[in-house]
């Protein structure tokens, strides 16, 4: 039973313009919510999060935007740079004192030039 | 980047012989997770570590064991590999949500084969 899905498995979009990666999520207990980057043979790299008591977060070029009644998040990447290229896994905790994360699949990024 | 090390990066190993996986880390932090990564899976938590000594399992802990003697260690260990377990493995660490912060930071990855 997946609790957090993505189901884009890859995604591709041109330099300079906008990249939106979804996440879906089944367990109305996540109350914190994560975007790690993970490139080829490299440990995945914690990019920007967000708490369930907010509906967006921004870090320089990237937005993750939540959607509690929907259960849905998005990552917003503008504007796209090559470099962006990489897998983006969305992440969720329940919070607690586990701190244990759940994890999608993963969505594969190309950035074209 | 958080201090984190993973020994060894590389592994091939037989079917049926023990392996023990190292993940040290310089940063005092708390919390310590190792994960799986396999195609179609995202990353699976195995076990994780809050505290020397305190360890508990993650949603794929069958086959593996862990040891947390001191702060800065997390010994992940396949008592008898099975090709199922073929993969490659992550550690994270974590300072924990009581020093408010749900991030974990993860190492370089130990791709484990056993053949």
């Amino acid at each position: 039973d997946q609790q957090v899905k993505q189901n884009s498995p890859s995604l591709s979009v041109q330099e300079g313009r906008i990249s939106i990666l979804n996440c879906d999520y089944t367990n109305s207990m996540f109350d914190y919510f994560l975007w790690y980057k993970k490139y080829p043979a490299e440990g995945p790299t914690f990019l920007i999060s967000i708490s369930s008591i907010k509906d967006k977060n921004e870090d320089g070029r990237f937005t993750v935007f939540l959607n509690k009644s929907a259960k849905h998040l998005s990552l917003h990447i503008v504007p796209s740079q090559p470099g962006d290229s990489a897998v983006y896994f969305c992440a969720a905790s329940e919070g607690g004192a586990t701190n244990k994360l759940i994890f999608g699949t993963g969505t594969l990024l190309a950035v074209q030039p | 980047d958080a201090g984190i090390t993973q020994s060894p990066r590389h592994k091939v190993t037989e079917t049926g012989t023990p392996v023990t996986l190292r993940c040290h880390q310089t940063e005092n932090h708390r919390y310590m997770y190792w994960y799986r990564q396999d195609p179609g899976h995202g990353l699976r938590l195995i076990h994780y570590s809050y505290g020397v000594k305190d360890t508990d399992k993650g949603e794929v802990s069958d086959g593996y064991s862990v040891s947390r003697s001191k702060t800065e260690d997390f010994l992940l260990t396949l008592e008898s590999a099975t090709s199922s377990q073929t993969s490659v493995y992550f550690c994270a660490i974590s300072p924990g949500p009581g020093e408010g912060s749900y991030e974990q930071y993860f190492g370089p990855g130990t791709r484990l084969t056993v053949t």
